[in-house]
C-alpha cells in the first residue's frame, strides 16, 4: 500500500504567520492527494483536492500544490479557526490512505 | 438539508456483529460513490471501504476484509456497513463519507462503536 508520511508531527504558529505542510507518498501518486482539517469533537473537513484544486467555500488562504510523491498545503495568514489537525490522503490506489496528520497549534 | 446520518454504534463484545448506517439527505445519493472512515480514540483517520454508485464495485482494506461488508441502497439512500467478528482494536468512531463536492467531500458527524467485554 501508499505510505502518507506527514511532517512535521506538530507545528507551533500564532496568527497571522504562514504554516507549510508536508506530505510524502511512497511510490508516485501523480496529482491524486487531498488535504482535510479535523477539529476536535468534528468530522473531517475537504479543504484541497487533486493536489491544488480548493474545495467549495474553502478560503483562498489555503492552498496546495506538489504532484508526484511531494505535497504541500500552505495556510497563507493563519486565522484563530485555522489550529486543527490537517490530514493528507491519496487515491492514486486502492486501498485509498491517510497520513499521520500534522497538528498546527497556538 | 444536504447530509449523511450515521446511526448504529454501540458497545459490542469481542467476536460479535453490529450494522452501521449511513442515511442521506438532499442529494442525489444514487450519483456518488461511498466510504467509511474510522478514527480510533486520540488517533489518525483510517480508510476502510469504499463502494460505488451501483454498488457492483467494493473495495476494502487489508484490516477489514473478510471481516466487513459494505453495501448500498439507492432506492433507500443509505449506505451501510456490516461489521463481524469485532475485535478490541476496532473500536474508533465510524465516518461515512462520499464523494459528492470532491472525493470524501461530505462526512457524516460518525457514530461510535466499542468493543469490549
Amino acid at each position: 500500500e501508499i505510505v502518507l508520511t506527514q511532517s512535521p508531527v506538530t507545528l507551533s504558529l500564532s496568527p497571522g504567520e504562514r504554516a507549510t505542510l508536508s506530505c510524502w507518498a511512497s511510490q508516485s501518486i501523480s496529482y491524486y492527494l487531498a488535504w482535510y482539517q479535523q477539529k476536535p469533537g468534528q468530522a473531517p473537513r475537504l479543504l484541497v483536492y487533486d493536489a491544488s484544486n480548493r474545495a467549495t467555500g474553502i478560503p483562498a488562504r489555503f492552498s496546495g500544490s506538489g504532484s508526484g510523491t511531494d505535497f504541500t498545503l500552505t495556510i497563507s495568514s493563519l486565522e484563530p479557526e485555522d489550529f486543527a489537525v490537517y490530514y493528507c490522503q491519496q487515491r492514486s490506489k486502492w486501498p485509498l490512505t491517510f497520513g499521520g496528520g500534522t497538528k498546527v497549534e497556538i | 438539508d444536504v447530509q449523511l446520518v450515521e446511526s448504529g454504534g454501540d458497545l459490542v463484545q469481542p467476536g460479535g456483529s453490529l450494522r452501521l448506517s449511513c442515511a442521506a439527505s438532499g442529494f442525489i445519493f444514487s450519483s456518488y460513490e461511498m466510504n467509511w472512515v474510522r478514527q480510533a480514540p486520540g488517533r489518525g483517520l483510517e480508510w476502510l471501504s469504499h463502494i460505488s454508485t451501483s454498488g457492483s464495485a467494493v473495495n476494502y482494506a487489508d484490516s477489514v476484509r473478510d471481516r466487513f461488508t459494505i453495501s448500498r441502497d439507492n432506492a433507500k439512500k443509505s449506505a451501510y456497513l456490516q461489521m463481524n467478528s469485532l475485535r478490541a482494536e476496532d473500536t474508533a468512531m465510524y465516518y461515512c463519507a462520499t464523494t459528492k463536492d470532491g472525493p470524501f467531500g461530505m462526512w457524516g458527524q460518525g457514530t461510535m462503536v466499542t468493543v469490549s467485554s
